[in-house]
């Protein structure tokens, strides 16, 4: 168990549809990660927050946001659902924001499957 | 940019066996390396990391990685397989100088183990 939590744990969910995904990072980590899983594409790095604040953006669409709360845990956003957004969708969390001596521990994912 | 090739897709070894999963990457300095392991339904979970120092590190389950510099890789070995050890393999990269842009992986080594 890394400490990461992430809920839900699988989901359907129709085109056009909006979902979101929540995570709780470890006790302690102030950086939290968004990553997506598809046979395709493998294990792509979505966004960044730390503290708060957007630290990082990777290949994320237009159509999905995130954020991070006060507490520390985040939220993905997918809105306007299409086909190839079937995915597992990864949490991960570290203490640091940047990559020094950082550690990223991964939460279990969240498997979203649009139909 | 950086990048990260795992060259073997698939990888069949014999229970006992000895293993070794490759490792390249594409960076103008050393990266942090990483080796994840992902269990079929599971999340990512970190075996092993390289920052700076011996270049031979220890991880969890009986792994150990050799970075070599000269041939910019970070080879995952163990020597002796379990059947519980098949799943997929990947490694990763992380930036050195502060970058926050999480991690780079490779597309994932699937280890098949024989009886």
């Amino acid at each position: 168990d890394s400490g990461v939590t992430q809920t839900p744990k699988h989901l359907i969910t129709a085109t056009g549809q909006r979902v979101t995904l929540r995570c709780s990072p470890r006790s302690g980590d102030l950086s939290v990660y968004w990553y997506q899983q598809s046979l395709d594409q493998g294990l792509q790095f979505l966004i960044q927050y730390y503290n708060g604040e957007e630290r990082a953006k990777g290949n994320i669409l237009e159509r999905f946001s995130a954020q991070q709360f006060p507490d520390l845990h985040s939220e993905l956003n997918l809105s306007s659902l299409e086909l190839g957004d079937s995915a597992l969708y990864f949490c991960a969390s570290s203490v640091f924001g940047g990559a020094e001596g950082n550690t990223i521990y991964f939460g279990e994912g969240s498997w979203l499957t649009v139909v | 940019a950086q990048s990260v090739t795992q060259p073997d897709i698939h990888i069949t070894v014999s229970e006992g066996a000895s293993l070794e999963l490759r490792c390249n990457y594409s960076y103008g300095a050393t990266p942090y390396l990483f080796w994840y392991v992902q269990s079929p339904g599971q999340g990512l979970q970190l075996l092993l990391k390289y920052f700076s120092g011996d270049t031979l590190v220890q991880g969890i389950k009986g792994f150990e990685a050799e970075f070599k510099r000269s041939q910019s890789s970070f080879n995952l070995r163990k020597p002796s397989v379990h059947w519980s050890d098949a799943a997929e393999y990947f490694c990763a990269v992380g930036l050195p100088g502060g970058g926050a842009d999480g991690l780079t992986f490779g597309k994932g080594t699937h280890l098949i183990i024989q009886p």
